[in-house]
């Protein structure tokens, strides 16, 4: 069965934390996606990658930054958390035909 | 650059009654893809369907259709026969190319409600 999983379900982080978000998928699939969701916006794209070590920013960037060092593994990095950043992250990585997403983590900055 | 469009907000719709639930996109790469994602209040993301720009038939699920007309930009879903299972969060969402890349794009997302 195809998986993506999540490092945390729920984190508190005070303001001008650095925080990490880990995202592992086990499917060998070169795209991966970091979005956040908020209630009326749907999903906004952070950041995306399509290879080892490859990124590209996505609608929203401002405030992120993201790691792949290897295939499976593509990480979040909030370098000092706001508090306009508490919000449901989502992982996704990709074939042509569909997106897998991992469970997502409700990040809350105090 | 590109966009997808969900205009409706909220929808209610009878149980055992077939329900639009409606998707406009805005690409200029000429081979895209189009998805349905489901998102019940559990939070997970079910996928539903997809429907590539080049297939010539639209795309079914089970009760899940895809209205895709091209020269309309839209691609809406059709659910038939609602069950109360069926209420939940519906995101549509594109495939596209950003800078040679793949990018996929999430609308705002249609609340769905069925009534018993």
């Amino acid at each position: 069965d195809v998986k993506v999983t999540q490092s945390s379900r729920y984190l508190v982080k005070r303001t001008g934390e650095k925080v990490f978000l880990e995202c592992v998928q086990d499917m060998d699939h070169e795209n991966m996606f970091w979005y956040r969701q908020d209630p009326g916006l749907g999903l906004r794209l952070i950041y995306f990658s399509y290879d080892v070590k490859m990124k590209e920013k996505g609608d929203i960037p401002e405030g992120y930054s993201v790691s792949r060092e290897k295939k499976e593994r593509f990480s979040l990095i909030l370098e000092s958390a706001s508090t306009n950043q508490t919000s449901m992250y989502l992982c996704a990585s990709s074939t042509t035909a569909e997106a897998f997403f991992g469970q997502g983590t409700r990040l809350t900055v105090v | 650059a590109q966009k997808i469009t969900q205009t409706q907000p909220g929808m209610f719709v009878q149980e055992k009654e077939a329900v639009t639930l409606d998707c406009t996109y805005d690409t200029s790469d000429p081979s895209y893809g189009l998805f349905w994602y489901k998102q019940p209040s559990s939070g997970e993301m079910i996928f539903l369907i997809y429907q590539g720009s080049y297939d010539q038939q639209n795309a079914t699920e089970g009760r899940y259709s895809l209205n895709f007309q091209k020269a309309r930009k839209s691609a809406n879903l059709v659910i038939s026969a609602s069950q109360l299972g069926d209420s939940a969060m519906y995101f549509c969402a594109m495939r596209g190319f950003s800078g040679g890349y793949q990018k996929v794009t999430f609308g705002t997302g249609t609340k769905l409600q069925v009534i018993p």
